[in-house]
This record gives structure tokens, sequence and C-alpha cells, in this order.
């Protein structure tokens, strides 16, 4: 089965600190993964997927195979950015997401 | 309403009681999926329904019955339920073969008692 792991359940930064949110997936195929966020008081969101290879609100993570990592990167942090973060991967069966258990980032003034 | 409406948002019941949670999509998706979130633990996939037909059962208890009955409907039917299911349990949808991300409801918070 597939796995994701998110190794901190929460990351406190300095705001205009760079901030690196851990993602290791478990799957022998070519996995798609996603980062999904949820602000305070909204419902869980699509922030970027690998195969876009896009920045979404400064951020970006590249799929890394060697290291079955998948590390969401954001060189300077703001206020805003304080929310909770899930990986998620997808394997061959397309329906079916799996999501790691969530990284609280904390972004202080 | 546009996106992904789940109802109710609360919902507090027995260990003996029957109810359930509703799911409603208006974004003309083709699957649909139950999630349950519990404290500290990774969003568990409990369901999934593609064009109607469930493809995945992850395990789960009996005591959880979904239903679907058309592509913008779902339904997750709860009886003699456990402490242990007092969870957020989330609705999301997708377009299989088309943009494929999971757009999600609100949630539902259940309390057993």
């Amino acid at each position: 089965a597939q796995r994701v792991t998110q190794p901190e359940k929460l990351l406190s930064v300095f705001k205009g600190a760079p901030v690196e949110l851990k993602c290791n997936y478990s799957y022998s195929g070519s996995p798609e993964l996603f980062w999904y966020v949820q602000y305070s008081r909204q419902r869980l969101q699509l922030l970027l997927r690998h195969i876009s290879r896009e920045s979404i609100k400064g951020f970006t993570a590249d799929l890394n195979k060697g290291e079955t990592s998948f590390h969401l990167k954001k060189p300077f942090a703001q206020e805003e950015d304080s929310a909770m973060y899930y990986c998620a991967s997808r394997g061959r069966n397309f329906n079916k997401f799996y999501f790691g258990s969530g990284t609280k980032l904390n972004v202080k003034p | 309403e546009t996106g992904v409406t789940q109802t109710p948002r609360h919902l507090v019941m027995g260990m003996t009681n029957k109810k359930s949670l509703k799911c409603e999509q208006h974004l003309g998706h083709n699957a649909m999926y139950w999630y349950k979130q519990s404290a500290k633990k990774p969003l568990e996939l409990m369901f999934v329904y593609s064009l109607e037909e469930r493809v995945e059962n992850n395990s789960v208890p009996s005591r959880f019955s979904p239903e679907c009955p058309n592509s913008s409907h779902l339904f997750l039917h709860l009886h003699t339920l456990q402490p242990e299911d007092s969870a957020l349990y989330l609705c999301a949808s997708s377009q299989t073969g088309g943009d494929e991300k999971l757009f999600f409801g609100s949630g539902t918070q259940l309390s057993v008692l």
C-alpha cells in the first residue's frame, strides 16, 4: 500500500525565514504527488502538484525519486502561510489519494 | 451554491442511534470520496465512488454504509457507532480523466457518546 510520511507535526519559523515541509512517500511506481493546505476555518484545498511544476504563493516542491521525497519549500515565509499542510500521493488507481498526517506551519511575526 | 456541501456540520449521536451524513457536489464531477480525519492521524480514505459505482472500500467497518444515488450526491449511513468513530468526516469530489484534483467539503464533525 502507498504511504505518505510527514515527519514534522509542527514547524515554527519567523517571518522572512526559509521554510521546508518534509514529505516522503513509499510507492514503487510513478506516483503523482500533491500538497494540500488548510487555512484556519477554511476547507482543505490543493496548493500544488508535481506534474505542474508550478510555484503557488511562492511555494515550490520537487519530486525526488531517488529519495522518494516531495518536500515543500518557500524561501521567505509570510504570516499568512500559517496553516496545516498535507502531502498526498495518487498511484495507479487514479481514484485513490493517500494523505500524510499533516504538518502545522506557524509563521511568527 | 457551488463546490462541495456537507450536512450537517456537527452531529452528536449515541452508540445505538442511526444517522446519515450527506454530501452534494455542484462541480459536475464523476468521482466522490469519504475521508475520515482523526486527531493526529493521516486522512483515512474510506470509500470511493466513480461513475456511481463503489470502487474502493478501504477496510471500513460495516457500521459505516455509503450510498451514491447519483454522481452529485453521496451519503454515509451510520449505525451502532463506537466512541472511537468520533472524527471529522470529509467528503471530496474529483473529475476522473480531467483535472483530477480533489475538492473538499467543510466536513461533518461527529461525536459518538
